[in-house]
């Protein structure tokens, strides 16, 4: 079936702007996670939900961060007041269980420009 | 939480010869390891994982071990071909359920023809 989706593709915004970021996991998934790849730089994790819950935030950079999944599918990741410091390709990974030994599959990423 | 660290951050080796990249882990309850391929542009693919109760396991011309007392797991590629360079990021988990993987910085692998 389809894969791990991620739209938009590219975004370029202005700094103070907010953005929403989409995420379509693999079907019957039930895990999904955000990531930040900063260029050249590893995989920064930012947010798991299982289901439609989070029950770690604490990788959020900021309070500026926020993420939401509805009806245990699509997430957004939403950055508001976007400062040059978020530029980065934000990246969704989804497994069929949280259990960590689920292999996560990753989406093509968001990459992020932020003027 | 947990830390992971990745060395070396570059490696270029000749065709056919090993490649060897190490990571080392802060939390001891880290028990799941899995190391993904990244190419350049394309997303992160699992290539190998390694749980704690596994000192070793190899696939193909991939494998990986785990020194658990020393908070320590390596890759090791054998006969290296130009298509395996990319960047290799290790990883470390210490939750069975709540999974916040931690990620190493990654190590830009370069397979000279």
């Amino acid at each position: 079936g389809a894969g791990v989706s991620q739209s938009p593709s590219n975004k370029v915004t202005e700094k103070g702007k907010d953005v929403e970021l989409r995420c379509d996991p693999i079907s019957g998934h039930t895990a999904l996670y955000w990531y930040r790849q900063s260029l050249g730089q590893g995989l920064e994790f930012l947010i798991y939900f299982q289901g439609n819950s989070a029950p770690d935030k604490s990788g959020l950079p900021s309070d500026r961060f926020s993420a939401e999944r509805t009806g245990g599918s699509v997430s957004t990741l939403t950055i508001q007041r976007t400062q040059q410091e978020d530029s980065a390709v934000y990246l969704c990974a989804s497994s069929l269980t949280s259990f960590k030994e689920d292999t996560q599959y990753f989406g093509p990423g968001t990459r992020l420009t932020v003027l | 939480g947990e830390n992971v660290e990745q060395h070396p951050s570059t490696l270029s080796v000749q065709e056919g010869d090993s490649a060897v990249i190490k990571c080392t882990y802060s939390d001891s309850a880290s028990n799941y390891f899995p190391w993904y391929k990244q190419e350049l542009g394309k997303r992160p693919q699992l290539i190998i994982d390694i749980r704690s109760n596994v000192g070793e396991k190899k696939d193909q011309r991939i494998a990986v071990t785990l020194n658990k007392t020393a908070k320590h797991f390596s890759l090791h590629i054998t006969e290296t071909q130009p298509e395996d360079s990319a960047v290799y990021f290790c990883a470390a988990s210490p939750r069975e359920v709540d999974n916040d993987m931690r990620f190493g910085a990654g190590t830009r692998l370069t397979v000279k023809p």
